[in-house]
């Protein structure tokens, strides 16, 4: 079935470096895509979307870059700082026609080394 | 500004009791889900409701009932609780079903014993 996921469940720097994170989707139909951090024993918060006609989207120190040519989402963190420590989710609206919600990919847990 | 409110926050169930996960939102929004977050899997969709009055099936929805009575709340409830059902439940809503961030609560984390 179709399914949105992630590359590395895990993923570490070095405080100050950049971070990239991976999601790769298989629902051709999306056109909505959206990033989230969940932070330890909080429901998750927005980080930043993008939509199908834009291939690259910025917000404060994050950027969102979309390859639809091969179903590809990244999320890129400039000099990550330790509250960039969490989990992070990408979210595709394709499945069932978009009007039931986001589908979301397993997780990428940031892990920020001093 | 409270946007999304869960209750309870935690709670152990005995398996075969009902129970009641409460969610009301302050937004004013059309669309509300319930989904359940376990190791592994991520967040899973269980129900929706793209405006009051109706309701949908999402990705796992066997076990759980919801209804939308009004704008505001958005219940999910358990009518014979069992242990595969132990999971952190997330409320969300977002101005349209379909399109446009979702707005999440803090969580209600169920054990089911």
């Amino acid at each position: 079935g179709e399914s949105v996921g992630l590359h590395l469940p895990t993923l570490s720097v070095q405080e100050g470096d950049n971070s990239i994170i991976n999601c790769a989707y298989s629902n051709s139909a999306s056109d909505y895509f959206i990033w989230y951090k969940q932070e330890s024993g909080k429901g998750p918060q927005f980080i930043i979307d993008i939509r199908s006609n834009m291939d690259k989207r910025q917000g404060q120190r994050v950027t969102v870059l979309l390859n639809k040519t091969v179903k590809h989402l990244s999320l890129q963190i400039a000099a990550t700082q330790p509250g960039d420590s969490a989990v992070y989710f990408c979210a595709e609206n394709g499945s069932g026609g978009g009007a039931d919600g986001l589908t979301f990919g397993k997780g990428t847990h940031l892990i920020i080394q001093p | 500004i409270a946007g999304i409110t869960q209750a309870p926050t935690s709670q152990i169930l005995a398996a075969g009791r009902r129970m009641t996960l409460r969610c009301t939102q302050d937004m004013r929004h059309n669309a509300m889900y319930w989904y359940r977050q376990d190791l592994g899997l991520g967040l899973r969709l269980i129900h929706y409701s793209n405006t009051a009055g109706t309701t949908g099936k999402g990705e796992v929805p066997d076990g759980y009932s919801v209804s939308r009575a009004n704008t505001d709340d958005f219940p999910l409830t358990l009518a014979s609780a069992v242990p595969s059902q132990t999971s952190v439940y997330f409320c969300a809503s977002s101005r349209q079903g379909g399109t446009g961030e979702l707005f999440f609560g803090e969580g209600s984390r169920l054990t089911v014993l």
